[in-house]
């Protein structure tokens, strides 16, 4: 099977310029998370959908950013307009729902990462 | 607050020495905990869990034992491998009935782990 696809992969772009990265998630995943990953803060949630449904945006670092989920194989993450702080590692991941198994519910919440998209923001 | 510390890297080992690095926590409710795994170049990937207090997770000659009198959850291999140079992150989750579906993850800020032949 295929693991959560993101792309690009590296974008080198300037400040100003509008950013886009995307991803696809595991199919049947129906909560999707998006990550930025610098050495200064480490790992950061910046939202995270369920049924794509934005849950929880308070990580968005301001109003540049915004985050969309237009069916459940697609999502964006977008940057408009970038800035050098912005440079990170951004990762997708996704996750399976709760499921039953000999009546009993379980919910790992095991995420599943993208490779991730390298932004540098000159 | 909830919140994940774990010891400060990088931890630089010779091939076959034993690793322990160190995780504790603070959480309000009972956490699930977690070892993710991030080899150079890659996605962060779940390398084991534990739900309950004394719990003791596995997988590939890594084990971490739920310690809820000491909150704690150490990582541990008794011989590690130049393949297992990575850094690993420590996170809980707080869920259940009174934390609701909550799928956010509260992480450690990663140890690097290098490993020399």
């Amino acid at each position: 099977d295929a693991g959560v696809i993101q792309s690009p992969r590296h974008e080198v772009t300037e400040m100003g310029q509008e950013v886009t990265l995307r991803c696809k998630p595991i199919s049947g995943h129906d909560y999707l998370f998006w990550y930025r990953q610098t050495m200064m803060r480490g790992l950061e949630l910046l939202i995270y959908f369920n049924n794509n449904v934005p849950i929880d945006d308070s990580g968005m670092p301001e109003d540049r950013f915004s985050a969309k989920m237009p069916n459940a194989s697609f999502s964006t993450l977008k940057i408009q307009p970038s800035e050098p702080r912005d440079s990170a590692v951004y990762f997708c991941a996704s996750s399976f729902p709760p499921f039953r198994t000999g009546g009993k519910l379980t919910d790992t919440g095991e995420l599943f990462f993208g490779e991730g998209s390298r932004l540098t923001v000159l | 607050g909830n919140s994940v510390t774990q010891m400060e890297g990088p931890v630089t080992l010779s091939e076959e020495a034993f690793l322990t690095i160190n995780c504790t926590y603070t959480a309000t409710g009972y956490p699930s905990l977690f070892w993710y795994v991030q080899y150079p170049g890659e996605g962060l990937q779940l390398l084991l869990k534990a739900t309950k207090a004394d719990d003791k997770g596995s997988n590939k000659g890594f084990e971490a034992t739920y310690r809820k009198e000491t909150t704690s959850f150490h990582l541990e291999k008794g011989s590690v491998q130049v393949s297992d140079s990575a850094v690993y992150f420590c996170a809980l989750r707080i869920w259940g009935r009174r934390a609701g579906n909550n799928r956010k993850l509260i992480w450690g800020l990663g140890t690097s782990l290098a490993v020399n032949p």
